[in-house]
Formats: structure tokens, C-alpha cells, sequence
């Protein structure tokens, strides 16, 4: 597509419940990154990828968070036993480089924990 | 630590006046920054960047100002429009990870 794609764009699940938040880079794009947005803040830096491969993941805030690119395109964020702190809105950026100049961000998935 | 940060989280402009929307930086050694535009449910939309071997820049209606002696950024736009109304943020290049501000409202008065 011409854009970055994500789904769903809104999810509400109970505290505890595993979720997974898709996103679809624009084609043929190297670099992907996941954010998270809390209400009124800038984005924060959760992980990177490289085509496939996962090159930091130093921004994930615990090991609830998992993030795969088995096929170097589609990712899934993925959130086991959410917690409230979850609740925020999820970002994902591809780059055609590997560097990150030019990115291009989805709309996000604002995830709510209740 | 390495932060990026704006000295106002709202700014009410008149229609048709300019904006000048301000961003302070702390690491020196940044080379890339980039303004960002975000609109209510939609991801941030890239504005203009600049590079640390620039002091100015110049787009449709916008203009980035760097000064690195003062590690500040400002964001100018002319001619503001309803449509620009969004939380604006200034990023910083670290190696691939951009450091976000927490943004400014921007707020158009009829």
C-alpha cells in the first residue's frame, strides 16, 4: 500500500489477556521501528528491525514484550498478561534506508487495559 | 541523559498570524533533527528536518531554525491555517532511534 499499515486500530482487553498489534511497512522498506505513545508525550523508542532481523530491542519494557519480522515485511508487537501500563498508543515507522532519515509512521493502535 | 524538550505545550495563535514553535536539545553531537506534525487518532507526519551542517531550512510555508551554539530548534509557520492545528514535536537523530519531545499544542483562534 502506499502508506503504513496497522491493525487494529483500536483494542481493548482485560488485564491479562495476550494481545499482538500488526503493522505493514510501505513495500520494499529495510527499517521498522515500534513506538510507544503515552497520552501527551512523545513517542518512545521500543525496537528496531533491519529486514528480518531484530538489531535492538533495549526499548521493550519488560520481557512481556515481543516483537517478530520472520519475513522481513509484516511485524507483530505482541503483549502477554497486559498490565494498566500498557495502555498506550503503538507506533510503528518503516524507513527505506538503514538509517532513519525518512520515516514513515501508521496511525497506531491505541491499546486500552481495563 | 540525552533528551530533546519544548519550553511551551501550548501555543494559541491567530489565524493568519505566525507560528514560531521552540525546541531545546541537549545532545551536541546530534547531526539530524526532524519536526513532526500529529493530528487527533493519526501517526506523527513529517514536517521538515534539518542537519547539524545547516543553521536554516525552508519548505512550503515552514521553516526550521538550528542553533547549535544554543542547542535550539524552532519550527516557523507562515500564514497559519485552521489546518494546522495538531501537537507539533521536534526529534532528534541518535544513531537509528529518533528522542521525541513531549510536544506542543498548537492551537489556531479564529
Amino acid at each position: 500500500g502506499a502508506g503504513v499499515s496497522q491493525s487494529p486500530r483500536y483494542k481493548v482487553a482485560k488485564r491479562g489477556q495476550d494481545v499482538a498489534l500488526r503493522c505493514d511497512p510501505i513495500s520494499g522498506h529495510v527499517s521498522l521501528f515500534w513506538y510507544q505513545q503515552a497520552l501527551g508525550q512523545g513517542p518512545e523508542f521500543l525496537t528496531y528491525f533491519q529486514n528480518e532481523a531484530q538489531l535492538d530491542k533495549s526499548g521493550l519494557p519488560s520481557d512481556r514484550f515481543f516483537a517478530e519480522r520472520p519475513e522481513g515485511s509484516v511485524s507483530t508487537l505482541k503483549i502477554q498478561r497486559t498490565q494498566q501500563e500498557d495502555s498506550a498508543v503503538y507506533l510503528c515507522a518503516s524507513s527505506l534506508s538503514t538509517k532513519n532519515y525518512g520515516y514513515t509512521f501508521g496511525s497506531g493502535t491505541r491499546l486500552t487495559v481495563v | 541523559g540525552e533528551s530533546v524538550g519544548l519550553h511551551l505545550p501550548t501555543l494559541s495563535v491567530q489565524e493568519g498570524d505566525n507560528s514560531i514553535i521552540n525546541c531545546a536539545y541537549s545532545n551536541s553531537a546530534s547531526d539530524y533533527f526532524i519536526w513532526y506534525k500529529q493530528e487527533s487518532g493519526k501517526g506523527p507526519q513529517f514536517i521538515i528536518d534539518i542537519r547539524s551542517n545547516m543553521d536554516k531550512r525552508q519548505g512550503q510555508r515552514v521553516t526550521v531554525l538550528l542553533n547549535k551554539t544554543v542547542k535550539h530548534l524552532s519550527l516557523q509557520i507562515a500564514a497559519t491555517q485552521p489546518g494546522d492545528s495538531a501537537v507539533y514535536f521536534c526529534a532528534e537523530n541518535s544513531n537509528y532511534q529518533l528522542i521525541w519531545g513531549a510536544g506542543t499544542k498548537l492551537i489556531i483562534k479564529p
